[in-house]
């Protein structure tokens, strides 16, 4: 049964960094894509980007270019999503999911981990 | 403004028949790129409801259908039923963006 785990909910102060997982099972990690995407509050899905965790070749969307960081340690069948400063508009509900290729569907989906970044 | 326009709400009593639009433009739909749907219903985490543009993954009902034309797409559901109401969205790639987009999301309601 192909499974995503997502790491626990996270309460930031602006400013501060901070590495999500989601760790992926019952398939092989490095021949699948794994995507971010993001929800905030009431808010609609937004693609963030994707990792291809074999050789780690990582697509973003324009708008999230330059703000985050996805990456993928095949060696534990994992992949992370990563800030350097948060601010208070990066609350939100993060989901990671799998996909087969860039152009492709999400076929599943991680639980979301829920990011609050409040001073 | 998303990418992929959807309307925000659509409404229908139980076992009538509703359907959601997804206009995208000739970056994405239109050129061919394959439109999927999902379903999230509320505080849950999104589920594949139709993938390459009509074909449903195992356990989906066949109440559920999509179609694509041109630049826009459609999802069906008929048979209406108060578990089906949900927030539904639309996907494709983008070769303008070299990525996927979503559209903004339509919530249905039985009423």
């Amino acid at each position: 049964e192909v499974q995503l785990v997502q790491s626990g909910a996270e309460v930031k102060k602006p400013g501060e960094s901070l590495k999500i997982s989601c760790k992926g099972s019952g398939y092989t990690f490095t021949r699948s894509w794994i995507g971010w995407v993001r929800q905030m509050p009431g808010k609609g899905l937004e693609w963030m980007g994707i990792i291809y965790p074999g050789d780690s070749d990582t697509r973003y969307s324009p708008s999230f270019q330059g703000q985050v960081t996805i990456s993928a340690d095949k060696s534990i069948s994992t992949a992370y999503l990563q800030w350097s400063r948060l601010k208070a508009s990066d609350t939100a509900m993060y989901y990671c999911a799998r996909l087969e290729g860039i152009a492709t569907h999400f076929d599943y989906w991680g639980q979301g981990t829920l990011v609050t970044v409040s001073s | 403004q998303s990418v992929l326009t959807q309307p925000p709400s659509v409404s229908g009593a139980p076992g009538q028949r509703v359907t959601i639009s997804c206009t995208g433009s000739s970056s994405n739909i239109g050129a061919r790129y394959d439109v999927h749907w999902y379903q999230q219903l509320p505080g849950t985490a999104p589920k594949l409801l139709i993938y390459g543009n009509s074909n449903r993954p195992s356990g989906v009902p066949d109440r559920f259908s999509g179609s694509k034309s041109g630049t826009s797409a459609s999802l069906a559901i008929t048979g209406l039923q108060a578990e089906d109401e949900a927030d539904y969205y639309c996907q494709s790639y983008d070769s303008r963006l070299s990525g996927s987009v979503f559209g903004g999301g339509t919530k249905l309601t039985v009423l």
